[in-house]
């Protein structure tokens, strides 16, 4: 039972530079978020899908790109790395069942250090 | 603006004590508010839950009690394990059966460390 898989766990970039933080999940969930923690702040949505085709942003979507192809995948763009994106991303998968809200399943994280 | 607060840091407790957690919020179109627990180098995993309509809710060690009129909740473990030192953050959601939907605003969690 994997759950909510992300990849790669660790990072170092350079400013500039772009990346992807991939994740998975192999519950059939129709709801697909992403995360950041930084010290102090809590978790802050950055954006979320409810399916296939369907995205939308969250509270700090600025930097940040992504897209749903398929239910099983939603990966994360960071298109030109800042310091300021040097946190740990959680991506958080969820279905949509009767009197079920907001019962988030989390992946295990993805620490990104930019310098 | 931080629209959900946990003020304390950080709890220290003795085993078989009980823990209580506080959260704030400031939003008053939030109804529904969970409680997450997170281990180092986990993601956080679902703890608890209330509705705005009910003022407590009880499973096994926890409860979560909510003071709408003072936008207040609680979590409270008793009694307290070793194993429960983690960081427990609180979350809410508006319209939940809506378009908010998944969208949770989280607080900025709270360290407890049960002593043996």
């Amino acid at each position: 039972n994997a759950g909510v898989t992300q990849t790669p766990k660790f990072q170092v970039l350079k400013t500039g530079q772009s990346m992807t933080l991939q994740c998975a999940q192999d519950m059939n969930h129709e709801y697909m978020s992403w995360y950041r923690q930084d010290p102090g702040m809590g978790l802050r949505l950055i954006h979320y899908s409810v399916g296939a085709g369907i995205t939308d942003q969250g509270e700090v979507p600025n930097g940040y790109n992504v897209s749903r192809s398929t239910t099983e995948d939603f990966p994360l763009r960071l298109l030109s790395a800042a310091p300021s994106q040097t946190s740990v991303y959680f991506c958080a998968s969820s279905s949509f069942l009767a009197g079920d809200v907001g019962e988030l399943f989390f992946g295990e994280g993805s620490r990104l250090t930019v310098l | 603006d931080q629209q959900v607060k946990q003020n304390s840091p950080s709890l220290s407790v003795q085993e078989g004590r009980i823990s209580i957690l506080n959260c704030d919020y400031t939003n008053s179109m939030f109804d529904y508010f969970l409680w997450y627990k997170k281990y180092p180098a986990e993601g956080p995993t679902f703890l608890i839950s209330i509705s705005s309509i009910k003022d407590k809710n009880e499973d096994g060690r926890f409860t979560v009690f909510l003071n709408k009129s003072a936008k207040h909740l609680s979590l409270h473990i008793v009694p307290s394990q070793p194993g429960d030192s983690a960081v427990y953050f609180c979350a809410a959601s508006e319209d939940a059966g809506g378009t908010s939907y998944g969208k949770l605003t989280f607080g900025q969690g709270t360290i407890l460390t049960v002593h043996p």
